[in-house]
């Protein structure tokens, strides 16, 4: 099957503590991003991906940290440089023509101890 | 800055009825607009992608319409079900000068949407 996987489905983060999110397509799909939701809100753009080896921050990017290795991964990263980092987070990705439909993984909901 | 509103923030009607959910964007320069549906402390499923060229889409029983120049989209649901109930989001795709097309979606904060059986 075709889609988008992200682990773990909770991560509980201590004080001090950095933690990656885990984010795998097989959808063949260049570009990938990462979306922050917190209760009641809308999502916001935290990094996205174009490319191997290239990406860009969005509109929330401070205390976050990616990588793009490999065109089916796209790793997250919330260094304890982000303060507030309890909500849940989503991976996307999709073709680069700026005109196809994004496709959302599960979620990851993270929690701090 | 591209702001996404969406009216009403909830919404709570009987089975069978028709309803309209309704979204509204601040910068008219966008590839696209899409409607997705979110289950509780679930991900996003994609409903519609209306194109910035288009002025609707169907699916099943979900109409999505586009007026770029004022900024408004509604999704229109048909004949509705308990199982409809669920966040539908608003999102758009802004043009870009520069760089790919592969820049992310501005999201309203959505509605929470119950069918009442």
């Amino acid at each position: 099957d075709g889609g988008i996987t992200q682990s773990p489905k909770y991560l509980f983060r201590k004080e001090g503590q950095n933690v990656t999110l885990s984010c795998e397509q097989n959808l063949n799909h260049d570009a990938m991003y990462w979306y922050r939701q917190d209760p009641g809100q809308g999502l916001r753009l935290i990094y996205y991906s174009q490319i191997v080896n290239d990406f860009q921050k969005g509109d929330i990017a401070e205390g976050y940290s990616v990588s793009r290795e490999k065109k089916e991964s796209f790793p997250l990263t919330v260094t304890s440089a982000q303060k507030n980092p309890t909500a849940f987070y989503l991976c996307a990705s999709s073709g680069t023509s700026g005109r196809e439909t994004q496709y959302f993984g599960p979620g990851t909901r993270l929690l701090v101890l | 800055k591209q702001e996404v509103t969406q009216i009403p923030a909830a919404l709570s009607v009987p089975e069978g009825e028709n309803l309209v959910l309704n979204c509204s964007f601040t910068d008219s320069a966008i590839y696209n607009l899409q409607w997705f549906r979110q289950d509780p402390g679930k991900g996003l499923t994609s409903l519609l992608l209306i194109q910035s060229s288009q002025r609707e889409q169907t699916s099943g029983r979900l109409n999505a319409s586009l007026d770029k120049s004022s900024g408004r989209s509604t999704l229109y649901i048909a004949a509705s079900q308990p199982g409809d109930s669920a966040t539908y989001l608003c999102a758009v795709k802004a043009e870009r000068y520069s760089g790919g097309g592969a820049d992310g979606l501005t999201f309203g904060k959505g509605t929470h949407l119950i069918i009442q059986p």
